[in-house]
């Protein structure tokens, strides 16, 4: 069974400063992705990024970055530059490669950005 | 080109009736999952269609159930309603069972009174 851990249940930041989120997951998988997705208030799940297991390099996409250890099994998510719009649930996900498409969620991080 | 878009956005309903809820996939999305969101117990996967047939079923009562038509639209049935079935229902669309990127629809919102 696939688990995904999220420590964190509350974060805030301050506008314009860094944030990292964590995340560690257990699998005896070895070929999987792992994704973080972030919901607003609107409730739609937006995927922010996404890294495959197979890739040692760390996923990068604007202001947003993951710290990928695979042999630790974590997997944190870095914002930089935070921005009021990025006030909402994260969620740290799971997916097997190439067995279907179900996502194990973690149970999300509320970030708060503060003007 | 238009979203993953769920009807309806909110339903109250009474223990004991049955609820069928739509999502309609991004077109020429061919695979549909269904979310079920609650506090206690955060997202969980309830099943994935892909081309009418049901692929993946996640560790729900028989009371659960869903379809696909040939247009790739979705529906998910649940019946004689509990209070615990109060939650957030998200659709998530992909092109294909390979696609690792879902769609997620802005769910729907089920009372359950």
């Amino acid at each position: 069974a696939q688990t995904v851990t999220q420590s964190q249940p509350e974060m805030s930041v301050q506008e314009a400063e860094t944030v990292t989120l964590s995340c560690t997951y257990d699998t005896s998988e070895s070929n999987y992705y792992l994704f973080w997705y972030k919901q607003p208030p609107s409730r739609q799940m937006i995927l922010v990024i996404r890294q495959e297991a197979y890739k040692q390099q760390n996923a990068t996409e604007n202001r947003f970055s993951v710290n990928f250890q695979k042999a630790a099994k974590s997997f944190s998510l870095k914002i930089s530059d935070s921005q009021l719009g990025d006030t909402a649930m994260y969620f740290c996900a799971f997916m097997k490669r190439n067995t279907g498409n179900q996502f194990y969620f973690g149970t999300g991080t509320s970030l708060t950005v503060i003007p | 080109k238009a979203g993953v878009t769920q009807t309806p956005r909110y339903l109250i309903k009474t223990r004991g009736q049955q609820v069928t809820l739509s999502c309609s996939p991004i077109s020429g999305h061919r695979s549909v999952s269904w979310y079920q969101q609650t506090p206690g117990q955060g997202l969980q996967f309830l099943f994935e269609y892909f081309s009418e047939t049901q692929r993946n079923k996640g560790n729900f009562p028989g009371r659960f159930s869903g379809r696909q038509f040939s247009n790739s639209r979705s529906e998910m049935n649940v019946s004689t309603l509990e209070l615990g079935d109060s939650a957030l229902y998200l659709c998530a669309s992909r092109p294909g069972q390979l696609n690792t990127e879902a769609f997620f629809g802005q769910g729907t919102r089920l009372t359950v009174v």
